[in-house]
């Protein structure tokens, strides 16, 4: 099973601030890798796929990078809106679909 | 539009077992992968398992291994997720969510759309 280790758990900014948030694979899983948002209540949106790919209707402030075992979401200028936790998961190798433990971005 | 809409909240009693549906509306249900997420309260996402409805095939995450299975009918659009010998620790969200690439092999892509999420408690 492919381990996903999130960093930092929490990150703490203002309205504005850039936001970088990382994520480790175990062992490589090339460009398989999806970002998700989740606000408490919700479920899970989708944010990110293939790395770098913005789904459908995500703002371009979030942007996705890396390949092999490391990989970056970077919220560019954080809105009211986007202080909410944050989960990489795996697509390479299944089952299952593992996700990262999560890192939270809250408002400073 | 894709929607996934989830059977209600259920309690249960530890040994007991859980079934809990995922009907969707919208798209063509058959073609794309059906994975089950649980999320223990203040805790992160875990997989479950996976279906893909055009052939019927499920895996199932090792922990999981035993007690879990996963159904899809064709029929009716709707996906099934049943655990048995419940104990405490298996009180959680239970969500479905459908991939964004058809064909369930496919690496690419995410889960696009997610169910509204169903609370399993298993308490005596």
């Amino acid at each position: 099973e492919i381990v996903l280790t999130q960093s930092p758990a929490t990150l703490s900014l203002s309205p504005g601030e850039r936001a970088t948030l990382s994520c480790r694979t175990s062992q490589t899983v090339s460009t398989y890798l999806a970002w998700y948002q989740q606000k408490p209540g919700q479920a899970p949106r989708l944010l990110i796929y293939e790395a770098s790919k913005r789904a459908t209707g995500i703002p371009a402030r979030f942007s996705g990078s890396g390949s092999g075992t490391d990989f970056t979401l970077t919220i560019s200028s954080l809105e009211p809106e986007d202080f909410a936790v944050y989960y990489c998961q795996q697509r390479s190798d299944w089952p299952p679909l593992t996700f990262g433990g999560g890192t939270k971005v809250e408002i400073k | 539009q894709v929607q996934l809409v989830q059977s209600g909240a259920e309690v249960k009693k530890p040994g007991s077992s859980v079934k809990v549906s995922c009907k969707a509306s919208g798209g063509t249900f058959s073609n794309f992968a059906i994975t089950w997420v649980r999320q223990a309260p203040g805790q992160g996402l875990e997989c479950v398992g996976r279906i893909i409805p055009i052939f019927d095939i499920a895996n199932y995450a090792q922990k999981f291994q035993g007690r879990v299975t996963i159904t899809a009918d064709k029929s009716t659009s709707t996906a099934y997720m049943e655990l048995s010998s419940l104990r405490s620790e298996d009180t959680a969200i239970y969500y479905c969510a459908r991939d964004s690439t058809p064909g369930g092999y496919d690496p690419s892509g995410g889960l696009e759309y997610w169910g509204q999420g169903t609370l399993v408690t298993v308490s005596s």
